[in-house]
């Protein structure tokens, strides 16, 4: 079944500690991206990736981390989270940008609570 | 600045009803244009796209979304919701001119009342 992963599906952390949430993907798709839902103010997006190796920031890339290393994978590391951090992510992926192939899947979200 | 703006954040409607939620963006150029959809406990599913041609797009479970370029809208439609529809609507848009990003509206919560 073609899907977009995430791990873990709930979280409660302290500040500072370093955390990592999971995203994979097996659909070989280039474009993998993360986003943060917060009510009243959408999903915003923190930081994407166009392949293996390239990534770049979105809206909202303060106190977050990435990596591509491989295609289907796409971790997103908060190296020492903060309160206003608290929130749902997603993770999506899709085929290309700017072509009609362009739409997104999103993972299941992941929530996040910084104590 | 880019921009995506949903007019209404909640609104509530009777089974039946018509139904239309705004969305205007604040691009120039070439745009491609998307409703998701996030029912409640879910995450967000595609309902419709615009890339280009025929600025009425027929999406899944009986939506539909114009583009109406000079007025920088997408608006959604659907003429008679049900309650099966409650769910979260999110506009977003990918510009050209922004490179690889994807905005996304701050979101209308759609409340069907059988």
């Amino acid at each position: 079944e073609a899907q977009v992963t995430q791990n873990p599906r709930y979280l409660i952390t302290v500040t500072g500690k370093k955390l990592t949430v999971t995203c994979s993907q097996n659909m070989n798709h280039e474009y993998m991206s993360w986003y943060r839902q917060d009510p009243g103010l959408g999903l915003r997006q923190i930081y994407y990736s166009m392949n293996v190796e390239v990534t770049d920031k979105g809206d909202v890339p303060e106190g977050y981390k990435v990596s591509r290393k491989e295609k289907r994978n796409f971790p997103l590391i908060l190296e020492s989270p903060s309160p206003n951090q608290t929130s749902l992510y997603f993770c999506a992926s899709s085929l290309s940008l700017g072509q009609a192939s362009y739409e997104q899947y999103f993972g299941p979200g992941t929530r996040l609570t910084v104590t | 600045a880019q921009s995506v703006s949903q007019h209404n954040h909640h609104v509530i409607l009777s089974e039946a009803a018509s139904l239309e939620l705004g969305c205007n963006y604040s691009y120039g150029g070439t745009v491609n244009l998307f409703w998701y959809v996030q029912y409640p406990g879910q995450h967000l599913q595609l309902l419709l796209k615009y890339f280009s041609g025929d600025p009425l797009v027929k999406g899944i479970k009986g939506f539909e979304a114009e583009f109406i370029k000079s007025k920088f809208s997408f608006n959604l439609r659907k003429p008679s919701v049900q309650w099966s529809d409650t769910a979260e609507y999110f506009c977003a848009v990918n510009a050209g001119e922004y490179g690889n990003k994807l905005v996304f509206g701050a979101g209308t919560i759609l409340r069907v009342k059988s």
